[in-house]
């Protein structure tokens, strides 16, 4: 079974523009969760989707947004960049919502100038 | 809310040697309890967790953790530590249904392995 996808790998944008990052969970999880992870703050949880709703949202601006598709995959979008905003993001899809056992995607590193 | 502690952001241990990285979390209840391993440039890999039960949980890679409640903590274990262990490492809690999938990390151990 294909682990977890996420494109593109690597992205460099500029300050002011905006982003959106995709990923594929494993074949048969409904779960999509998202954390930033950045040398300053760690490993952050941004939000999670299920059955296309956001069922948890962590501590972001608004300029962090998502969705969910009905075949589960998920994109995160990031309004007006900042350079703050320069991390890894990582997609982590689980079976089901009661199964908190997460895998994680490669991650996509995002740099902004 | 939810927080966890790794005491020790490096710990270097010569290969063959044993290892020890603690964990602390702080939580209500008993949460689910998770450790992660990251190698450089690469997502989360999931070594072990618990859930309930048996407070000893063995992982992959010859990794174990031992959950005691009296003590809020959740150390991960190997007997003797190969090069290739070289990482870093995050202990992370999930609060049971209540917030979902949601995950919440230390800020990681960073392993060194000496030859």
């Amino acid at each position: 079974k294909a682990g977890v996808t996420q494109t593109p790998r690597y992205l460099i944008k500029t300050r002011g523009q905006q982003v959106t990052l995709s990923c594929s969970p494993i074949s048969g999880h409904r779960s999509v969760s998202w954390y930033q992870q950045t040398p300053g703050q760690g490993l952050q949880f941004l939000f999670e989707y299920f059955s296309e709703t956001q069922r948890n949202k962590g501590n972001f601006p608004g300029r962090f947004s998502g969705r969910q598709f009905s075949n589960s995959r998920s994109e995160m979008n990031v309004s007006t960049l900042e350079l703050g905003d320069s991390a890894l993001y990582l997609c982590a899809s689980s079976l089901d919502r009661g199964d908190n056992e997460q895998f994680f995607g490669p991650g996509t590193r995002l740099t902004v100038l | 809310a939810q927080s966890v502690t790794q005491p020790d952001i490096h710990i270097t241990v010569s290969e063959g040697a044993s290892l020890e990285l603690r964990c602390n979390y702080s939580y209500g209840a008993t949460p689910y309890l998770f450790w992660y391993v990251q190698s450089p440039g690469q997502g989360l890999q999931l070594l072990l967790k618990y859930f309930s039960g048996d407070t000893l949980v063995q992982g992959i890679k010859g990794f174990e953790a031992e959950f005691k409640r009296s003590q809020s903590s959740f150390n991960l274990r190997k007997p003797s530590v190969h090069w290739s262990d070289a990482a870093e490492y995050f202990c992370a809690v999930a609060a049971p249904m209540e917030y979902g999938n949601k995950l919440v990390f230390g800020a990681g151990t960073i392993l060194r392995v000496k030859s």
